[in-house]
């Protein structure tokens, strides 16, 4: 089935590194995705990992997928006041039709 | 270079009603996918477009249709307007299906009363 499963609500200091945690039940997923939401605004594409990955890095942006717990993690270090926002974590398969389906979004809150 | 626009950004109807949300992609992409993002939740897939045809479709009733232009436009219409249509419908555009992510618009607020 296709469920995206995300904590709602996360808590940093400025100056800390900040993990946002992701589950997936779909086993055949192929495409993982990192997007970011601010308020009134649409949805920015933060990152992605595709399955044949465990890593990848970016700037402040290390994403983790481990395909066994089906668990995809995204970690920003040296959160920032404006890396406040939502988080959305997101997969695709490349079979049957290619859609990809959003998890509830995790709400980053930085304290200064 | 302009990225996905859509209009209008906010509109408010009735029950029962009609409504029709334009997308333009952004230059170079030529699929479209439609989302409905309710408030406090993440964004449903309603249906993809590419080559003016509908290529994939999510859980929404047949009162959700689409269209997509010969330039890669695209409109959704929504036909008797439920109270629970109301939210904030996402255009995401692509090269090809998106299998390195989309572009988002800003969005239509729409609001049912």
């Amino acid at each position: 089935g296709e469920d995206v499963e995300q904590s709602l609500f996360l808590s940093v200091r400025e100056g800390d590194s900040s993990v946002i945690n992701c589950t997936y039940t779909d086993s055949s997923s192929t495409y993982l995705y990192w997007y970011k939401q601010e308020p009134g605004a649409g949805l920015q594409l933060l990152t992605y990992i595709f399955s044949n990955m465990d890593m990848k890095q970016d700037q402040r942006l290390t994403v983790l997928l481990n395909k066994k717990d089906k668990h995809l993690s995204l970690r920003i270090a040296d959160t920032q006041t404006g890396d406040s926002a939502i988080y959305f974590c997101a997969e695709s398969k490349g079979t049957g039709g290619f859609k990809t389906i959003f998890g509830a979004g995790t709400r980053l809150f930085v304290k200064a | 270079d302009a990225g996905v626009t859509q209009s209008p950004t906010h509109l408010i109807k009735t029950r029962g009603q009609q409504v029709t949300l334009r997308c333009s992609p952004k230059s170079g992409h030529d699929t479209v996918s439609w989302y409905q993002q309710a408030l406090g939740q993440g964004p449903q897939f309603i249906f993809q477009y590419y080559e003016e045809e509908e290529r994939q479709r999510g859980n929404f009733p047949d009162r959700f249709s689409g269209h997509q232009f010969p330039n890669y436009s695209s409109e959704l219409n929504v036909n008797a307007l439920l109270l629970g249509d109301s939210a904030l419908y996402l255009c995401a555009s692509s090269l090809g299906v998106g299998v390195y992510g989309y572009t988002f618009g800003s969005g239509t607020r729409l609001t049912v009363v």
